[in-house]
């Protein structure tokens, strides 16, 4: 049974650049989050998508946006990079309300 | 929004020793879980305990939801347990499971 799966690994990007960072969440599930991880910190929420819609979002900019396909995966970008961008991307996934699992993540490095 | 703490925020241990690490919340909870997190950056579930006991090997938790605090145990602690912990939480009344995370401990097991 695969977990939940991110790509890429690791990405660097300048200043001003857009990114799509992507997830595939867990067999059987279908709500799929977004966190960020600044380096030291305990993750925060960026939003949550349930039924290809945004359920629920964390206090992040209007640069970050994300999409949920019918087949349960998402796709988080940022538009207009910043240095604070920086930071470990981590995909959660789960069944409707129920215990979160989540990806490896993606290293984002803003330069 | 509601607020995670966890204690200590560093805890260095010789190997085959016990430890508590402590969860403190604010409000009410739907949803408690306890990850480890490798120094890869994967998170990786230990529990998902909202209430009560419940035990996996060496690991331990227990959650008094009225008191609002969980509580991990460790015992005979080995090296491959180093990492950070964190607690999160969903709040009661929240639409979807946006988990709040702690701030984590940082656990060192020597040999």
């Amino acid at each position: 049974d695969a977990g939940v799966t991110q790509s890429p690994t690791h990405l660097i990007k300048t200043r001003g650049q857009q990114v799509t960072l992507r997830c595939s969440p867990k067999s059987g599930h279908d709500t799929v989050s977004w966190y960020q991880q600044a380096l030291g910190q305990g993750p925060q929420f960026i939003f949550q998508y349930y039924e290809e819609e945004e359920r629920q979002r964390g206090n992040f900019p209007d640069r970050f946006s994300g999409h949920q396909f019918p087949n349960y995966s998402s796709e988080l970008n940022v538009n207009a990079l910043l240095l604070g961008d920086s930071a470990l991307y981590l995909c959660a996934s789960s069944w409707l309300t129920y215990e979160q699992y989540f990806g490896p993540g993606t290293r984002l490095t803003v330069t | 929004g509601i607020q995670v703490e966890q204690s200590p925020p560093d805890l260095i241990l010789q190997e085959g020793a016990n430890s508590t690490l402590r969860c403190n919340f604010s409000d009410s909870v739907n949803n408690l879980q306890w990850f480890h997190q490798n120094p890869w950056g994967q998170l990786i579930n230990l529990f998902y305990i909202p209430s009560g006991t419940k035990q996996n090997g060496r690991l331990s938790a227990t959650t008094v939801a009225t008191e609002r605090y969980s509580l991990l145990y460790i015992s005979s602690s080995q090296t491959t347990d180093s990492g950070v912990y964190f607690c999160a939480v969903v709040s009661i009344g929240n639409a979807g499971n946006m988990l709040t995370f702690g701030g984590g401990t940082r656990l060192m097991v020597k040999p």
